[in-house]
């Protein structure tokens, strides 16, 4: 079964500073990772998308990679503003066709001034 | 910028009662997909939908459940009898073409069974 599993469910930090969430997912055939930020009540937004061959990529402040081989990924976000506070929610796309995705449970980012 | 809207945001209904979802995908969007998320969990694949039939379905989407795409612009969900374990977020996304494309996902619309 196609899981995506995320750390930590939930973190405070400070504004300016930096933090790290992690995601680890057993789907197969792997098509892409995708990282969304879901504010409380709104749809989704995407912030990357990857494919096997991408280990890095970057949208503004944030910047996400994957290992493909260890089935692993990260989003770092850097200088953290208010406005980061949401559900950051790591969702990993299955099939030649790609287009069914698995999300996993999020992370729950609170930054306070 | 063109996004995916849905209505209504909010729909109350009483159990066993027809629910019709709508969402409006961005224009030239090809592929339609319908995501719910009950409340403090995952979202979790519904269903998508290409070129007037469904592509892919879970194991959620049962015969309660069917979509349509009624004219060229609406996309909608529609829960036969409607169960108290159907509450929750309805969320509708489009894609252009499938693969690495990016899904927009609309605002949601939240459904209480009572």
């Amino acid at each position: 079964k196609n899981q995506v599993e995320q750390s930590p469910q939930s973190l405070i930090i400070l504004e300016g500073k930096n933090c790290t969430l992690q995601c680890n997912y057993t789907v197969s055939p792997f098509s892409n990772l995708r990282w969304y930020k879901q504010d409380t009540g709104r749809g989704p937004v995407s912030l990357t998308i990857m494919t096997f061959s991408e280990n890095t990529k970057s949208n503004g402040r944030y910047t996400a990679t994957l290992d493909a081989d260890t089935k692993q990924s990260s989003l770092h976000i850097t200088a953290s503003q208010l406005s980061d506070s949401a559900s950051y929610i790591c969702v990993v796309s299955a099939g030649a066709a790609g287009n069914k995705l698995t999300f996993g449970g999020g992370t729950r980012v609170l930054v306070k001034p | 910028e063109p996004e995916v809207t849905q209505t209504p945001s909010h729909q109350v209904t009483q159990m066993g009662q027809e629910v019709i979802l709508r969402c409006v995908p961005i224009s030239n969007h090809l592929y339609f997909y319908w995501y719910r998320q009950i409340l403090g969990q995952k979202v979790e694949f519904l269903v998508s939908f290409y070129n007037n039939e469904i592509s892919e379905k879970s194991e959620i989407f049962d015969d309660q459940f069917s979509v349509e795409r009624p004219d060229g612009s609406n996309f909608t969900l529609k829960i036969r009898s409607t169960k108290l374990e159907d509450s929750a977020m309805y969320f509708c996304a489009s894609t252009r073409t499938q693969g690495t494309y990016e899904q927009y996902f609309g605002p949601g619309t939240r459904l209480t069974v009572t």
